[in-house]
């Protein structure tokens, strides 16, 4: 298995563009987890789903980001507009036992 | 609600010293306990997790992890530390079947081995 892929694994906006981020989970997998890492925070939780359904979206700073899972193996995350302070490191990983986290991908807002 | 502490922002030791990062957690029932380590530019890695059984638990690249149920602790540790050691190790903590699926990490420890 090629373990959890993410992409882009980098991304350079401007502010107010919309940016999607893309994960594709370890097959088999029924949980996922999408985080945000900064220096300041740390790493955050943002949203899981279990089974394509999401569970728990209480880390999702505003409504200006959203994430779906339309299948077992695809999930987004979506925000609309982009401001500055959105730049982080944001991992995707998924669930069989432990966590097993992609690659990450860096997002720069400018 | 679940939560799990890491006192230490970093961690300093020599090569060949025993090294040891602490982890102290809270959940409701029985506990599932990871070590995650992560290197510059890359995603987390896990280490080790105990779920149930012998107290001492023992993962990848020598590292091991005592869990201690009356002190709430789940320290990572290893005999004899190496420079390509340093890194960022975080402490997992779930609640198992009782808390569903999320899992909370710490804050991270970062580890810093001189030669």
């Amino acid at each position: 298995d090629a373990g959890v892929i993410q992409s882009p694994r980098h991304e350079v906006t401007e502010m107010g563009q919309e940016v999607t981020l893309r994960c594709k989970p370890i097959s088999g997998h029924n949980s996922l987890f999408w985080y945000r890492q900064t220096m300041m925070r740390g790493l955050e939780l943002l949203i899981y789903f279990n089974n394509n359904v999401p569970i728990d979206d209480s880390g999702m700073p505003e409504d200006r980001f959203s994430a779906k899972m339309p299948n077992a193996s695809f999930s987004t995350l979506k925000i609309q507009p982009s401001e500055p302070r959105d730049s982080a490191v944001y991992f995707c990983a998924s669930k069989g036992g432990e966590q097993f986290f992609g690659p990450g991908t860096r997002l720069t807002v400018l | 609600a679940q939560s799990v502490a890491q006192p230490e922002d970093q961690v300093n030791v020599a090569e060949g010293n025993p090294l040891t990062v602490k982890c102290t957690y809270s959940v409701s029932g029985n506990p599932y306990l990871f070590w995650y380590v992560q290197y510059p530019n890359r995603g987390l890695q896990f280490l080790l997790k105990y779920i149930t059984g012998d107290n001492l638990v023992k993962g990848s690249y020598g590292f091991e992890a005592e869990f201690n149920k009356s002190q709430t602790s789940f320290h990572l540790k290893k005999p004899s530390a190496l420079v390509s050691d340093s890194a960022l190790y975080f402490c997992a903590v779930s609640a198992g079947k009782t808390g569903g699926f999320k899992t909370i990490f710490g804050a991270g420890t970062r580890l810093f081995v001189k030669a």
